[in-house]
């Protein structure tokens, strides 16, 4: 069974810090997609990672792909109340099949 | 529609009865997932169809869960003699494949409640 550990499960931090979310796996990956969601909705991409070392910024938020292709991280930097919400990572194991992380719940106090 | 619609919104049935979730995905999708979250948790595979057929049935937890799609487009997922432990948010999912290169749409989800 292919595993995805996604680290913290719960974090609530103050307006303006920084904060980062791991996910790690002992499987390969062909690529690695973050989503978020929000209450009552589904998940939305945010963004996918392909190559090994890949490093992609949209905003504040700065997403990673380990060289190895096993594991991956978000970084939110001066963290909004805006950013609350549920973050999911999903590795894309083949054609169809995307394995889960368990999601980090994050709380942005103003 | 635009993107994928999930119906009901909520459900709230009776412990023992049988419950069908609709899901409409995104016109030309071929591919389509169901999956179950919990509350504030990641989600559970349930089952993938490719066109009509599922190729991958092995997250349905009991006989009691079923999936069926027509046409290359509607799923339904049907639960008989709900349980309790039933009740989560049920989410389709639909994409184009590969899914290295795209992405997931999902809809709002059903909530489900069994009491």
């Amino acid at each position: 069974t292919q595993l995805l550990e996604q680290s913290p499960q719960f974090l609530s931090i103050q307006e303006g810090e920084n904060l980062t979310v791991y996910c790690n796996s002992s499987s390969v990956f062909s690529s690695l997609q973050w989503y978020r969601q929000e209450p009552g909705e589904g998940p939305v991409l945010l963004v996918t990672v392909v190559t090994g070392g890949e490093v992609k910024k949209l905003k504040r938020l700065t997403f990673q792909f380990g060289d190895a292709r096993k594991d991956s991280s978000l970084h939110i930097t001066a963290a909004q109340t805006g950013d609350t919400g549920l973050y999911l990572c999903a590795g894309v194991q083949s054609n169809y099949q995307l394995i889960w992380g368990a999601g980090t719940k994050l709380i942005i106090k103003p | 529609g635009a993107g994928v619609s999930q119906s009901p919104s909520n459900k709230v049935t009776e412990k023992g009865k049988d419950v069908e979730l609709r899901c409409d995905p995104i016109s030309g999708h071929t591919a389509l997932y169901w999956y179950r979250q919990s509350l504030g948790q990641g989600l559970e595979f349930l089952i993938y169809f490719q066109g009509n057929s599922a190729p991958d049935k092995s997250g349905l937890p009991s006989d009691r869960f079923s999936a069926e799609r027509t046409g290359g487009s509607v799923s339904t997922l049907t639960i008989q003699r709900t349980q309790q432990e039933d009740s989560a948010v049920y989410l389709c999912a639909s994409s184009l494949i590969p899914l290295t290169n795209t992405e997931a749409f999902f809809g709002q989800g059903t909530r489900l409640t069994v009491v």
